[in-house]
């Protein structure tokens, strides 16, 4: 069964960096795409960028751009998203989540890394 | 960008009820919306996909229609299960964007 596991939670000072990991299995890694997706405490869903794990092309949310990166190891079938500068606002749970077949939703979901910066 | 409305923001109401749920996309996103529900603590997952296509494994209860600018979510006979929060997404134009979800709870 497909199956999306992430990195565990992380704690972080201001102006540091985290890199969340998401490793998947059941399915042919190479044949679709991750986003990653994520979520402040008590808000709604917030998309932050896009990676083919086909070729490694991103897609990033303007916002975010020059901040995160977003890469693959098709060797572990695994998706990792690295975000730098992080500030208070960056606190959320990160999910990332698979392509569905025709690319127009997500059909399966990490189970979610929160992320907390604080001083 | 699209921007995805939706409402109402919640919608209380008994097992057994009719939930109808609404996304108004700010342009055309043709039928490309789907549909998510996220209980507290977990990931959301898809129910609908393609503005009317149930997701597989998702109950027959639950339906999508729309296109253009007006969708609707219906869970035609509420479960205990089913209150949750329900977001509409696109991705047919870039950024793909979330609307701001319907809190569906219990009266």
């Amino acid at each position: 069964q497909v199956q999306l596991v992430q990195s565990g939670a992380e704690v972080k000072k201001p102006g540091a960096s985290v890199k969340v990991s998401c490793k998947a299995s059941g399915y042919t890694f190479t044949s679709y795409g991750i986003s990653w997706v994520r979520q402040a405490p008590g808000q709604g869903l917030e998309w932050m960028g896009w990676i083919s794990a086909y070729n490694g092309n991103t897609n990033y949310a303007q916002k975010l751009q020059g901040r995160v990166t977003m890469t693959t190891d098709t060797s572990t079938s695994t998706a990792y998203m690295e975000l730098r500068s992080l500030r208070s606002d960056d606190t959320a749970v990160y999910y990332c989540a698979r392509e569905a077949h025709g690319g127009q939703s997500y059909d399966y979901w990490g189970q979610g890394t929160l992320v907390t910066v604080s001083s | 960008e699209i921007v995805l409305t939706q409402s109402p923001a919640t919608l209380s109401l008994s097992p057994g009820e009719r939930a109808t749920l609404s996304c108004r996309a700010s342009q055309s996103v043709s039928s490309y919306l789907a549909w998510y529900q996220q209980k507290p603590g977990q990931a959301p997952r898809l129910l609908i996909y393609d503005a009317s296509n149930r997701a597989t494994g998702i109950p027959a209860r639950f339906s999508g229609s729309g296109s253009g600018t007006d969708f609707t979510l219906t869970i035609s006979s509420l479960e205990p299960e089913d209150f949750a929060v329900y977001y509409c997404q696109q991705r047919s134009n870039w950024p793909e964007t979330f609307g701001p979800g319907t809190k569906v709870d219990i009266k």
